[in-house]
């Protein structure tokens, strides 16, 4: 049983660009979640899926921010024209009910 | 809404001590509540949760945590540290089964140094 996956582990980008980040949630799982982690604090909601339905959004959730689950499997994460003030860590958790979510990794995200 | 006040930032403690890290938690509903721990660079792990029935929880790595919903407290425990615990430790808490929602809310996180 693999585990939730994020690629990439880390990136780097220059203010201005636009990043996507990918999350492959646990294979039977229909709940997926985004949350982001700044330094010194805990994870912040951000979005939520059920298959491929988001159901809710955070207000941290900016219009340079879109999120997609086309197929009730793999998720993505878009930031366009990203700023200083984006860079952070994207975790992504799965749940297959409404209980318990597993973390991935996360992707560290470095704006210059 | 819920919200979750970790009062200590860090919290240093020598191997084979006992530990607690405390949590405390607002609602207006019935809730769900979670210790998760951090590893640097890496995600969360889920040591524990309390959903219903027992108000003691054992989890993963000798850990345990009592829920007690007249203090609105999820106190974490451990009777001997290891040096391998030394991680941050994060509380959670979402609404139950009466609503809620489906997001966590988390405290800001105690870091857990456990020294030789």
């Amino acid at each position: 049983d693999t585990g939730v996956s994020q690629d990439p582990r880390h990136k780097i980008t220059k203010r201005g660009q636009n990043v996507t980040f990918r999350c492959d949630p646990i294979s039977e799982h229909n709940r997926l979640y985004w949350y982001r982690q700044t330094l010194g604090q805990g994870p912040e909601f951000l979005t939520y899926f059920q298959n491929e339905a988001q159901l809710e959004k955070s207000r941290l959730l900016s219009d340079r921010f879109s999120a997609e689950r086309p197929k009730g499997s793999f998720s993505t994460l878009e930031i366009q024209r990203t700023e200083q003030g984006d860079s952070a860590m994207y975790l992504c958790a799965s749940s297959y009910t409404s209980e318990t979510q597993y973390f991935g990794p996360g992707t560290r995200l470095l704006v210059l | 809404a819920q919200s979750v006040t970790q009062l200590d930032s860090q919290v240093p403690v020598f191997e084979e001590a006992p530990v607690e890290l405390r949590c405390n938690y607002s609602s207006s509903v019935s809730v769900y509540l979670f210790w998760y721990v951090q590893y640097p660079n890496q995600g969360l792990q889920l040591l524990l949760k309390y959903l219903s029935g027992s108000t003691l929880v054992k989890g993963i790595n000798g850990f345990e945590a009592e829920f007690n919903k007249s203090q609105t407290s999820f106190h974490l425990r451990k009777p001997s540290v290891h040096i391998s615990d030394t991680a941050e430790y994060f509380c959670a808490v979402r609404g139950g089964f009466t609503g809620g929602g489906n997001k966590l809310t988390f405290g800001t996180g105690t870091q857990l140094k456990v020294e030789l």
